[in-house]
């Protein structure tokens, strides 16, 4: 059975500190994997990755895959308030549009 | 507006009751789904659609149904709803490609 486990599930950290959320999978015939932030409403994209070692970026965040070790892995560099949420983690695979996710990292940034 | 409506945004409703969640897509994007968000669950796919007239179950699709009369939209109807089925409801579409998704604003449902 295809397995998408993300952890820590639950973080709690002070404004300031780096993060990384890890997301391990198990599926047959991966075609991409996708992280999303969600804060009390729809889920809001944030990438998308196919290819292992090329890192993604956006501001203060970063995610990157390894599809030898089967993870991905997203850093939040000084993180604010701003960034709690949770982040879910969802694949794709091929010959199929359905996302399958995991139950997703709560992050919770103390000021 | 461009985008993807779910409408209503809440909804209590009685157990055994007939309810639809209406979904609503103005891209004609060809996949939509329809999820639903549980604590300790993450987002479980109910049933999703390629195009219109053609739909497929996911992984919780037992008290549900849809329907894909129009490309725009995905209804998913509880046929006799249950306390179990009280949840956050999420639909979904994507041009496909294994990127491009885009989420409504969900509906809350609660059964009594």
């Amino acid at each position: 059975e295809d397995k998408v486990v993300q952890s820590p599930l639950s973080l709690v950290v002070h404004e300031g500190d780096t993060v990384t959320l890890n997301c391990s999978y198990e599926v047959t015939n991966f075609r991409s994997l996708l992280w999303y932030k969600q804060e009390k409403k729809a889920p809001t994209f944030l990438f998308m990755l196919t290819s292992s070692g090329i890192e993604k970026k956006s501001g203060r965040l970063s995610s990157i895959l390894d599809k030898k070790e089967l993870f991905s892995i997203l850093n939040i560099t000084a993180t604010q308030t701003g960034d709690s949420a949770v982040y879910l983690c969802a694949l794709t695979q091929g010959g199929s549009e359905k996302l399958v996710f995991g139950k997703g990292t709560k992050l919770t940034v103390n000021p | 507006d461009a985008g993807i409506t779910q409408s209503p945004r809440y909804k209590i409703t009685e157990t055994g009751r007939q309810v639809t969640l209406m979904c609503h897509q103005t891209w004609s994007h060809s996949y939509m789904f329809w999820y639903r968000q549980d604590l300790g669950h993450g987002l479980r796919l109910i049933y999703y659609s390629a195009a219109a007239d053609i739909t497929d179950k996911g992984e919780v699709p037992d008290g549900y149904v849809v329907s894909r009369s129009k490309t725009e939209n995905f209804p998913l109807t509880l046929e006799s709803a249950t306390r179990s089925q009280t949840s956050v409801y999420f639909c979904a579409s994507t041009e496909g490609g294994g990127h491009g998704y885009t989420f409504g604003s969900g509906t809350r449902l609660t059964v009594v």
